[in-house]
């Protein structure tokens, strides 16, 4: 069975903090992503990975960054977390030309 | 970045009915990928198609790729209540190196 895991489901952090969000796949994919998804708004794309060190920006990158120093963890920084950064974020994997395996969310809120 | 729309944006429908679908796409794909979201929950592959395929089809669904109008149907036969989901394409583009853009999805509800 794939596996790509958000280290939580819920978290709630406080203006100004910094905030980790980290996504573990087990299947040697090439690709992850990370996503925030609002009411409305459908899935946006924040950052890709296509290899380790290697990333690329997606449509929202303002106010993240991110770091992929093995392939199997992706992990989503936000430097300072705001309140419009409260929102459902999706980390996902994926082969080359394949298709993706999500994680199953972290609900974000930031107060 | 090339993103599918999908159409409708909302689709109601009595249990029983079929479900159709339809995505657009602007620039040469190398395949086209359907999925399904739970309410609150992550998504779900449903089905890929390749560029050189015309209908594939996996259990009730039914999907077709028409590459010269750059589009794509989803069809969801005999459709059940446990239907009710929003559905979502993404066709990564061809010089795109597999970087997957999600559109709105369609949120379908199927009515007992």
């Amino acid at each position: 069975d794939v596996k790509v895991t958000q280290s939580s489901r819920y978290l709630v952090k406080r203006t100004g903090e910094k905030v980790f969000l980290e996504c573990v796949q087990d299947m040697d994919h090439e690709n992850m992503f990370w996503y925030r998804q609002d009411p409305g708004l459908g899935l946006r794309l924040i950052y890709f990975s296509y290899d380790v060190k290697m990333k690329e920006k997606g449509d929202i990158p303002e106010g993240y960054s991110v770091s992929r120093e093995k392939k199997e963890r992706f992990s989503l920084i936000l430097e300072s977390a705001s309140t419009n950064q409260t929102s459902m974020y999706l980390c996902a994997t994926a082969g080359v030309n394949t298709e993706a395996f999500f994680g199953q969310g972290t609900r974000l809120t930031v107060v | 970045s090339q993103q599918g729309e999908e159409d409708p944006q909302a689709l109601s429908i009595q249990e029983g009915e079929n479900a159709t679908m339809n995505c657009s796409y602007k620039t040469s794909i190398n395949n086209l990928q359907w999925y399904r979201q739970n309410s609150g929950r992550g998504l779900v592959h449903l089905i890929l198609i390749r560029s050189n395929e015309r209908e594939k089809h996996s259990g009730r669904l039914r999907v077709t790729l028409d590459t010269s109008k750059k589009s794509s149907s989803l069809l969801i036969t005999a459709s059940r209540a446990a239907d009710t989901a929003s559905y979502f394409c993404a066709p990564p583009a061809y010089n795109q190196g597999g970087k997957l853009i999600f559109g709105q999805g369609t949120e379908l509800s199927v009515k007992p």
